[in-house]
């Protein structure tokens, strides 16, 4: 199947920095690229949809100031979360959809955040 | 309101059995379900995908059923094993939609 990386798999921050978390597509195109938060024991909560080339939707109480989504590329996506605090620590993944296969994603391994 | 549910949060079955997960869901008009399979501190794994216009799907040990009108999906793990022991998430894509909605997940052990 299709593969999707995520870099770090795991960061530790302090208060007030700001982190940079990437998901790449390995071996197909992403037109769209999706941010999911989970916490322990929860599903996967959407954050935003990231489409190429384009501004990210979010959904309603994500603040966009907050997590900058950029996918500049068929290939990258980059999510970034401004000013970290300590509520903003949780599991971050992200998915991956081929264009021509609009009922598919494909997830990343995950990113843990943990902020200090 | 939206809802999509998975039958139980946790389920203990002895190996060799079948495991069956239910997802119920409500006011949503799918196109696609999808099951994954999640094992702690990692991301979702794809297992089957099942269109609104099928019944059923195999791969393997696993199959899948999709009621339109009962508004739910089946998973079947048949002759389970320890190692099918993970979260198992359903996830609906609607005709309309462009985002996947996923189930609570169900916690699913097999028992040696």
């Amino acid at each position: 199947g299709a593969v999707v990386s995520q870099h770090p798999s795991r960061v530790i921050c302090k208060s007030g920095t700001s982190v940079k978390i990437e998901c790449r597509s390995l071996d197909f195109q992403a037109t769209t690229m999706f941010w999911y938060r989970q916490f322990p024991k929860q599903s996967l909560m959407l954050m935003a949809t990231s489409n190429e080339g384009s501004k990210a939707t979010y959904e309603q109480g994500v603040e966009k100031d907050k997590f900058l989504i950029n996918h500049a590329s068929l290939t990258l996506s980059t999510l970034t979360v401004t000013s970290a605090h300590p509520e903003d620590s949780s599991f971050y993944i992200c998915s991956a959809r081929e264009a021509a296969l609009i009922g598919t994603q494909y997830f990343g391994p995950g990113t843990r955040l943990l902020v200090l | 309101s939206q809802k999509i549910e998975q039958n139980s949060e946790a389920l203990n079955i002895q190996e060799g059995k079948t495991a069956t997960l239910t997802c119920n869901y409500t006011n949503y008009s799918p196109a696609y379900l999808q099951w994954y399979r999640q094992d702690p501190g990692r991301g979702p794994v794809f297992l089957l995908l099942i269109r609104e216009n099928e019944k059923e799907k195999r791969k393997e040990r696993l199959k899948v059923t999709f009621d339109t009108t009962l508004k739910q999906s089946l998973f079947h793990i048949t002759a389970s094993q320890p190692a099918d022991s993970a979260t198992y998430l359903c996830a609906l894509l609607t005709r309309t939609g462009n985002q996947f909605y996923f189930g609570t997940g169900t916690s699913l052990t097999v028992i040696p």
